[in-house]
């Protein structure tokens, strides 16, 4: 099993409709981050949450939210839709207790394609 | 907050030439720096990570990246290049315990 699983790989939804995207992990990190990804503008960071208490805005949030149910849990959700939200969505753990995150980068999952028409 | 350019949007090359991808980074602290490699259809991958020490840093497929404090780069090369790396390489720069910021990618095409 992938260490960062993200459900569902592929969604097609419509304006409008509230969808949630889904990341749990098996790596024990305390750090999990929402990213997404667009053509000629590489991954930019939605949310991240240094442990289950928090929750931090990243450089686009708006029109998202987030849930960290547990601390192997994140989820992101789209309250309404929209077209320009079509894009490659990526969750992302790290570790910091004992070293720095750094020390360890990043572990991605494999991405949930996201299409909204 | 920290932010990465990376200058070419693509570079195609041929087998077994060298490459350089560019990488130039900002930030009014100490960083960390990162090189990702995303292969079609697939997440990113940790290819190679400047912390600290010695500024030339080496992958296990060839690759290295040369941190340049004084340019604020973090250039990556290979001598001689395989099909297999085709790819898009992503270079990201993390502040101390803070989250880490992407560069808008690199998509390396190498060509028989």
């Amino acid at each position: 099993d992938a260490d960062v699983t993200q459900t569902p790989r592929n969604r097609i939804t419509k304006t409008g409709k509230r969808i949630m995207l889904e990341c749990s992990q098996t790596k024990g990190h305390d750090r999990m981050y929402w990213y997404r990804q667009d053509p000629g503008l590489g991954l930019r960071l939605i949310y991240y949450s240094f442990d289950v208490k928090d929750i931090n805005k990243g450089e686009i949030s708006d029109g998202y939210s987030v849930s960290r149910q547990a601390q192997a849990k994140f989820s992101l959700s789209l309250e309404s839709a929209i077209p320009n939200q079509t894009a490659l969505y990526f969750c992302a753990t790290s570790d910091s207790r004992g070293v720095t995150q750094a020390n360890y980068g990043y572990t991605f999952g494999s991405g949930t394609r996201l299409t909204v028409v | 907050a920290q932010s990465v350019t990376q200058l070419d949007s693509q570079v195609p090359v041929f087998e077994e030439a060298p490459v350089e991808l560019r990488c130039n980074y900002s930030s009014s602290v100490s960083v960390y720096l990162f090189w990702y490699v995303q292969y079609p259809n697939q997440g990113l991958q940790l290819l190679l990570k400047y912390l600290s020490g010695s500024t030339l840093v080496e992958s296990i497929n060839g690759f290295e990246a040369e941190f340049n404090k004084s340019q604020t780069s973090f250039h990556l090369r290979k001598p001689s290049v395989h099909i297999s790396d085709t790819a898009e390489y992503f270079c990201a720069v993390s502040e101390y315990n803070n989250d880490m910021r992407f560069g808008a990618g690199t998509r390396l095409t190498v060509k028989p």
